[in-house]
């Protein structure tokens, strides 16, 4: 069974070209996070959703945008992507971190492969 | 400024034996530690977690050691199954939402 979807895997845009990738899943987690992965490097923390609530990283350009429509979607926009942003594209949820437990993991997404020409 | 470091970047073991992954960090106000696996062409998958309140933490074959005052933490598995080949990634909490990785170990266990 599907947890977190990514749609699509693999997504070629070109230099300056908008680009949407979609993310959903059925754990109907508050938190849902958005992360990219160049190779060889550590997943970086874009920024992430606590129910509606946004959380940017300070260090995330802002070519960067998110959407959450509802809690089953998230979106990631690029409203204008150059070659330093060809990466994996890594979707996660977690559920509510903030209730005072000890913490909860994160469930990923196989992750969309982004190719920027 | 990489907060959560993994210093091997690949580490070959034979199977049966143990596989040691180490990972150290930087920030004393984290507070939850986690590690990942991950296959090709999948996400990575949750492993096992330890709070910093704990100095150890078991599950099955896989343990995790934390040393707050080295700020370093380790994952232990035995014995090594050609099955857990993969790249394994540290993560780290603050309180939260905001996780940090480190850059993964590729694991290779020869059978």
């Amino acid at each position: 069974d599907a947890m977190v979807i990514q749609n699509p895997r693999y997504q070629v845009t070109q230099f300056g070209k908008p680009v949407t990738l979609s993310c959903s899943q059925t754990l109907n987690h508050n938190v849902m996070y958005w992360y990219q992965q160049k190779s060889s490097q550590a997943p970086k923390l874009l920024f992430h959703y606590y129910d509606k609530d946004f959380n940017n990283e300070a260090d995330t350009p802002d070519n960067f945008q998110s959407r959450r429509p509802n809690t089953s979607f998230c979106f990631l926009d690029i409203r204008s992507p150059g070659l330093g942003d060809a990466a994996m594209y890594l979707c996660a949820t977690s559920r509510d971190t903030l209730a005072g437990g000890l913490g909860d993991t994160q469930y990923f997404g196989p992750g969309t492969r982004l190719t920027v020409l | 400024d990489q907060q959560v470091k993994q210093n091997s970047p690949s580490l070959s073991v034979q199977e049966g034996r143990i596989s040691i992954l180490n990972c150290d960090y930087t920030n004393s106000m984290f507070d939850y530690f986690l590690w990942y696996k991950k296959y090709p062409a999948e996400g990575p998958t949750f492993l096992i977690s330890i709070s910093s309140i704990k100095d150890k933490n078991e599950d099955g074959r896989f343990t995790v050691f934390l040393n707050k005052s080295a700020k370093h933490l380790s994952l232990h598995i035995v014995p090594s199954q050609p099955g857990d080949s993969a790249v394994y990634f540290c993560a780290a909490r603050l309180t939260g939402n905001q996780f940090y990785f480190g850059t993964g170990t590729s694991l290779t266990v020869i059978p």
